[in-house]
């Protein structure tokens, strides 16, 4: 069955160094997400991209963060500065279309910011 | 008022129970609605989707309500295995935009 995959599992990084969080999309699917989800919290949508750009972004997606579409598979996402609140599980997400349709997750990145 | 809200929860039932969940959403340009179930430190997986005729899935019931803005979840004859934390998903922007309730945490008890 095809799935999303998301590099690395976990990662622990210094305050105000950059990360990049990596997903594989299923293949054919056109829409990609980001999701994270603090310990104990909900689920919280940062952005949505489609044809290569942007289409919703979150309060929480600020200038510290960004997304890109590299090559055909990959579909990143960068903190430029990390701070000790972005210490969250990022999800990354693919649909084929966008109404009723299934978003299929990934299984996350465990980010620590120390 | 939260855009996605649900039953706090936990629900504790025993197994064969008959268990709802409700969630209330304010944005009326909502567009897509979904249940989505959560186990503990997983991804959320899609449950079902919901429509306005109601639909049905094996022991699990959805329904929307646009005009209360209301969506259900009806587990029936609750097994061990439906134990985790179901969460209410409503999308708008033609489906770019999808908001998360905080979940509704069900324990199944033998």
């Amino acid at each position: 069955e095809p799935e999303v995959t998301q590099t690395p599992s976990h990662q622990v990084t210094q305050m105000g160094q950059e990360v990049i969080l990596r997903c594989v999309p299923i293949s054919n699917h056109l829409y990609f997400y980001w999701y994270r989800q603090i310990l104990g919290q909900k689920v919280e949508f940062l952005v949505s991209f489609y044809n290569n750009e942007i289409s919703e972004k979150s309060e929480i997606f600020d200038d510290q963060f960004s997304v890109e579409r590299p090559d055909g598979s990959n579909f990143t996402l960068k903190i430029r500065s990390t701070k000790l609140e972005d210490s969250a599980m990022y999800f990354c997400a693919s649909s084929s279309l966008r109404l009723d349709t299934e978003a299929f997750f990934g299984q996350g990145t465990r980010l620590t910011v120390v | 008022r939260k855009e996605v809200e649900q039953d706090p929860g936990p629900f504790n039932v025993p197994e064969g129970a008959t268990v709802a969940f409700n969630c209330t959403y304010s944005n009326s340009a909502s567009q897509s609605f979904f249940w989505y179930r959560q186990d503990c430190r997983k991804e959320p997986k899609l449950l079902m989707s919901v429509y306005s005729s109601g639909n049905e899935d094996g022991r699990f019931t959805a329904q929307l309500n646009r005009a209360s803005q209301y969506i259900s979840l009806l587990i029936r004859d609750s097994k061990l295995s439906d134990s985790a934390t179901y969460l209410c998903v409503v999308s708008y922007t033609g489906g770019f935009k999808t908001i998360f309730g905080a979940g509704t945490r069900l324990f199944v008890k033998a």
